[in-house]
């Protein structure tokens, strides 16, 4: 099956400098990466997903690249600002079910 | 509209009761998703609906973990005597849309389950 790793597990920043997460797959077949954020004790919300067949995607302030030769795909969060401070979660799938990463605790310092 | 909601939102159980979380997904969603979040960690799958089918559930645990969506709609899933370590979130998500196609799962606010 899928197997999701996601670095790092913890990540401090002071606000308005960028933040980085990366993660990696196994199952070339996976075609679907959605990052979720998870405040405390909160549903998870997606904030933004790519797609194979496309190997950048921007909204405002977040930005996903993936690179499916390597496995890898990553999110960017520029100025950040206290309110993205929250749990992150990479996401994997070929057809339906999510297959999670870990997490990244991002804390955003003022 | 109104988003997933899941009920109870906090279950306190005995070792060995048995419980029933519910789920009720976005009015018109095929497609329903029971995954399960331990302590710090990602959600990890245990079960997917198309409809009133169970197409997968083979991420339950054990066989003392059980889920139905009789009528398409409403999901409950059941944990017979329960043990320690089923303690954890388990979330509910819905998705629209044909499928297969890769459309956003829509997360509820999830169960707590503690047992003691």
């Amino acid at each position: 099956g899928e197997n999701v790793e996601q670095h790092p597990s913890t990540l401090s920043v002071q606000e308005g400098d960028s933040a980085v997460i990366k993660c990696t797959y196994s199952d070339s077949a996976s075609n679907y990466f959605p990052w979720y954020k998870q405040e405390l004790g909160k549903r998870p919300q997606l904030i933004i997903d790519i797609r194979s067949n496309v190997g950048e995607k921007k909204d405002q302030r977040i930005a996903v690249t993936l690179n499916k030769t390597a496995k890898h795909f990553s999110l960017h969060i520029t100025e950040t600002q206290p309110e993205d401070s929250a749990v992150y979660f990479c996401a994997a799938s070929g057809s339906y079910q999510l297959t999670f990463g870990k997490g990244t605790k991002l804390s955003v310092i003022p | 509209g109104a988003g997933v909601s899941q009920s109870p939102r906090y279950k306190v159980a005995k070792r060995g009761q048995d419980v029933a979380l519910r789920c009720d997904p976005i009015s018109g969603h095929v497609s329903l998703f029971w995954y399960q979040q331990a302590l710090g960690q990602g959600p990890e799958f245990l079960t997917y609906f198309q409809n009133e089918a169970q197409l997968d559930k083979s991420g339950l645990p054990s066989d003392r973990f059980f889920a139905e969506r009789p009528e398409g709609s409403v999901s409950t899933l059941k944990i017979q005597r329960t043990q320690q370590e089923d303690s954890a979130v388990y979330l509910c998500a819905s998705r629209g849309g044909r499928p297969l196609k890769h459309n956003e799962q829509f997360f509820g606010p999830g169960t707590r389950l503690t047992v003691l």
